[in-house]
């Protein structure tokens, strides 16, 4: 049984680039979250995405985008990159129909912008 | 606002004694609340989560954790600390979404 898996592993880009990091989730899994986690810090939500919708989002601003394709997997992109963009984004999956919400969380994309 | 604090950074402590690492939260209504750990350059691995019922909650590898709901507190217990245990630890209240703490090192001596 495949957990949530993450590509790629790493990524270097340049101010005012456009970046896409990929997601799929946990076998059995219809709902996939984004995390982005600086250096130090604790991960922050950025959004959610169900039934190819965006249910949730937090204080992020519009150049993070997303998607959900049909088999659940997910894109999140990033437009016009900041050097504070630069951090750890991590997906994670779980079932909508469970009340937990019970997350399980991929290894991550590191994302340096210089 | 809806909010989880971890007041320490880190937390050391020999191998065989019991490890504490401290949580509180601060939501509105019944939470959600989660343990999650973190090793160098990986992903979160799920330790734990209080849902409702016995305020003990026993997890993976060992650990447990105490549901306080008079102090709002959800501290992670171990009976005796691993040097494998040194991780980063990170707790976290559900509501609409998961909020999480700005995490404990762990670091657990020889």
């Amino acid at each position: 049984d495949a957990g949530v898996t993450q590509s790629p592993t790493h990524l270097i880009k340049t101010r005012g680039q456009q970046v896409t990091l990929r997601c799929s989730p946990k076998s059995g899994h219809d709902t996939v979250s984004w995390y982005q986690q600086a250096l130090g810090q604790g991960p922050q939500f950025i959004f959610q995405y169900y039934e190819e919708e965006e249910r949730q989002r937090g204080n992020f601003p519009d150049r993070f985008s997303g998607h959900q394709f049909p088999n659940y997997s997910s894109e999140l992109n990033v437009n016009a990159l900041l050097l504070g963009d630069s951090a750890l984004y991590l997906c994670a999956s779980s079932l909508m129909r469970l009340s937990s919400h019970e997350q399980y969380f991929g290894p991550g994309t590191r994302l340096t912008v210089t | 606002a809806q909010s989880v604090a971890q007041p320490e950074d880190q937390v050391n402590v020999a191998e065989g004694n019991p490890l504490t690492v401290k949580c509180t939260y601060s939501v509105s209504g019944n939470p959600y609340l989660f343990w999650y750990v973190q090793y160098p350059n990986r992903g979160l691995q799920f330790l734990l989560k209080y849902i409702t019922g016995d305020n003990l909650v026993k997890g993976s590898y060992g650990f447990e954790a105490e549901f306080n709901k008079s102090q709002t507190s959800f501290h992670l217990k171990k009976p005796s600390a691993l040097v494998s245990d040194s991780a980063l630890y990170f707790c976290a209240v559900k509501t609409d979404k998961l909020i999480f703490g700005t995490g404990t090192r762990l670091q657990v001596f020889p």
